[in-house]
């Protein structure tokens, strides 16, 4: 498998514009997980999902962040409309059971710079 | 709710010891210890879910506590390769809210 696969790998945006981030999981897993990561928040857990179905989205900063996962292989966070304190780096993680007792897989992030 | 990491950052000399703390104000369900090099992803290291429970990797090992409160992350005879930061994420009985800690950023000097 290649992993969880992450696009775009970088993304810069003016204040104000729609922002789509893409996750494909690793097949077969689960759990699904998005991450932002600034360096004075570190990894904050935004939401995550259970067999597509949005479980806890408390991590969510504010109404203009949206999460959706309309089948198992894919996955998309939209910032609508963007600013610049959403500039960060975005993970998606998946995890074939339970993270309880299983690792995250982490993909390779999208760094997302707001103008 | 995120766990607290100690130290927030770490020089060593290759070959000396480094203990990264991990702590919760409550029992947790699991914990577990992730790495992280300069722009790449968070990679997995271990999983300890049992109180009293020590486990190791290579030269890295790590511990949890009885109360499973507090784990620890052990480097032994470090390795210009363990450069970067080290995470501790928590899972609280009841959920599958898999939480990190602030990070411990470790540098390995020659």
């Amino acid at each position: 498998d290649a992993g969880v696969i992450q696009s775009p790998r970088h993304e810069v945006t003016e204040m104000g514009q729609e922002v789509t981030l893409r996750c494909k999981p690793i097949s077969g897993h689960d759990y699904l997980f998005w991450y932002r990561q600034t360096m004075m928040r570190g990894l904050e857990l935004l939401i995550y999902f259970n067999n597509n179905v949005p479980i806890d989205d408390s991590g969510m900063p504010e109404d203009r962040f949206s999460a959706k996962m309309p089948n198992a292989s894919f996955s998309t966070l939209k910032i609508q409309p963007s600013e610049p304190r959403d500039s960060a780096v975005y993970f998606c993680a998946s995890s074939f059971e339970r993270t309880s007792w299983t690792e995250a897989f982490f993909g390779q992030g999208t760094r997302l710079t707001v103008v | 709710q995120q766990p607290v990491q100690s130290p927030q950052a770490v020089i060593l000399r290759e070959g000396e010891d480094a203990v990264i703390n991990c702590s919760s104000s409550k029992a947790l369900y699991s914990v577990h210890w992730y790495r992280q090099k300069h722009g790449e992803a968070p990679v997995f290291l271990m999983i300890l879910l049992k109180g009293g429970e020590q486990k190791g990797h290579e030269k890295i090992s790590a511990s949890f506590n009885e109360k499973k409160q507090q784990s620890s992350l052990y480097l032994t005879a470090s390795q210009l390769s363990y450069s970067g930061t080290y995470f501790c994420g928590s899972v609280n009985f009841g959920n599958e809210k898999l939480t990190f800690g602030t990070g411990t950023r470790l540098t390995i000097i020659p």
